[in-house]
């Protein structure tokens, strides 16, 4: 049951992309079309934005989106916005339990 | 209103038990599945424990534990009460952690977690 990998940072200036990776195995990532996607602010429950690779739930803007290949799935948040500092974190469906990545602390410069 | 509240957190010594609960509003509790996800201080997340939704009185839940806490902690539910519980014993200092419970539906293939409670503290400290 290890962790997913992702970059521990990435940073952007407002108004363009960043993109982060989650990178697992063939038992997680690679085996399931469920990887979801969660924001937490400091001191705040983690939010779903992602859910089954790219689908969005309602409410969550379209500059969120997410993608997969082969045994790494990606989110990329476009048209970077202020309030969209915080941390990531992956989490892909691998049969009896779940497993979550090490989370990615996305500044906005 | 979907509202999650978990409770019971506090402080407690190594080797000691705690028994934290999940109390679930606004939607049909018996229909989703409820997991356990901590947070250790300054780190990121881990899935600790998953129980199915049980509809019908006579079926058995589905449980399921990650390997760090398999053999010392118990998840239950009551659905006459909307809750789940997490029973912890033999507490480590490495699971001193924020503990939250979040739903999902996995008997419907929705394997992800839409709605989370606020989390309790859980400090195992001598």
């Amino acid at each position: 049951q290890s962790a997913l990998t992702q970059p521990r940072s990435v940073s952007g200036s407002p108004g363009l992309s960043v993109t982060i990776s989650c990178t697992g195995t063939s038992s997680n990532v690679g085996a399931y079309n469920y990887v979801s996607w969660y924001q937490q602010h400091p001191g705040k429950a983690p939010k779903l934005i992602i859910y089954d690779v790219g689908s969005r739930p309602s409410g969550v803007p379209d500059r969120f989106s997410g993608s997969k290949s082969g045994n790494t799935a990606s989110l990329t948040i476009s048209g970077l916005q202020a309030e969209d500092e915080a941390d990531y974190y992956c989490c892909s469906y691998a049969g009896s339990h779940r497993v979550f990545g090490g989370g990615t602390k996305v500044t906005v410069l | 209103e979907v509202q999650l509240v978990e409770s019971g957190g506090g402080l407690v010594q190594p080797g000691g038990s705690l028994r934290l609960s999940c109390a679930a509003s606004g939607f049909t509790f018996s229909t989703y599945s409820i997991n356990w996800v901590r947070q250790a201080p300054g780190k990121g997340l881990e899935w600790v424990s998953y129980i199915s939704s049980s509809s019908s009185s006579s079926s058995r839940s589905i449980i399921y534990y990650a390997d760090s806490v398999k053999g010392r902690f118990t998840i239950s539910r009551d659905n006459a009460k909307n809750s789940v519980y997490l029973q912890m014993n033999s507490l480590r200092a490495e699971d001193t952690a924020v503990y939250y419970c979040a739903r999902d539906r996995g008997w419907l293939e929705e394997y992800y977690f839409d709605y989370w409670g606020q989390g309790t503290l859980v400090t195992v400290s001598p």
